[in-house]
């Protein structure tokens, strides 16, 4: 069964502090991984995408890794700021004929001053 | 200004009746999509348009109905025989259904029925 897990489910931290959010995969035939940022009540904004050839990727302060060996996907988070404050959403597409996107349940973060 | 525009922001029913939400995009793009979004859980795909007057049934289609009348358009009919309606509705578009297009989300509408 395709599944897409993240963890932790939440986390707060103090402003200007780093955190990486982590994001497990079985989903099969891999085609990429994207992370989604979604504030309160929004719909979700991408912020990057890797294919299975690509290690890392950043976006500005948020830089995603990819180890297809291993099925696992990071999104580190530097000096976070309190706009950081959302769900972040790990998401693998599967590829092929009708492109399925599998979504994780998302890893709610607080950022505090 | 482009984007995906999705409205009503909020929506409350009774049980029992239908409600459509609306949908609408100016990107030029062929594909469109109605995902579900529950707490704790992640976005389930209910309906996906690849190109005008086609639509396909996602993973949690029942209880849904659609139409591709327009590029832009794609509206969701959420029926009294969705079993659980209360949800957060997000409706997404891509350039074509491929993996290396991203796909891009409206804001969504959170249907309340009581």
């Amino acid at each position: 069964k395709n599944q897409v897990e993240q963890s932790p489910q939440s986390l707060i931290i103090l402003e200007g502090k780093n955190c990486t959010l982590q994001c497990n995969y079985t989903v099969s035939p891999f085609s990429n991984l994207r992370w989604y940022k979604q504030d309160t009540g929004r719909g979700p904004v991408s912020l990057t995408i890797m294919t299975f050839s690509e290690n890392t990727k950043s976006n500005g302060r948020y830089t995603a890794t990819l180890d297809a060996d291993t099925k696992q996907s990071s999104l580190h988070i530097t000096a976070s700021q309190l706009s950081d404050s959302a769900s972040y959403i790990c998401v693998v597409s599967t590829g092929g004929y009708g492109n399925k996107l599998v979504f994780g349940a998302g890893t709610i973060l607080r950022v505090k001053s | 200004d482009g984007g995906i525009t999705q409205s009503p922001k909020y929506l409350f029913r009774k049980e029992g009746q239908n409600v459509t939400l609306s949908c609408e995009q100016n990107l030029n793009h062929d594909a469109m999509y109605w995902y579900r979004q529950d707490p704790g859980q992640g976005l389930r795909l209910i309906y996906y348009s690849q190109i005008v007057n086609d639509f396909q049934k996602g993973d949690i289609a029942e209880g849904y109905s659609v139409s591709r009348e327009k590029k832009e358009s794609f509206p969701l009919t959420v029926t009294s025989a969705q079993k659980n309606p209360t949800a957060f509705y997000l409706c997404a578009s891509s350039v074509r259904q491929v993996p290396t297009y991203e796909q891009y989300f409206g804001p969504g509408t959170r249907l309340t029925v009581t």
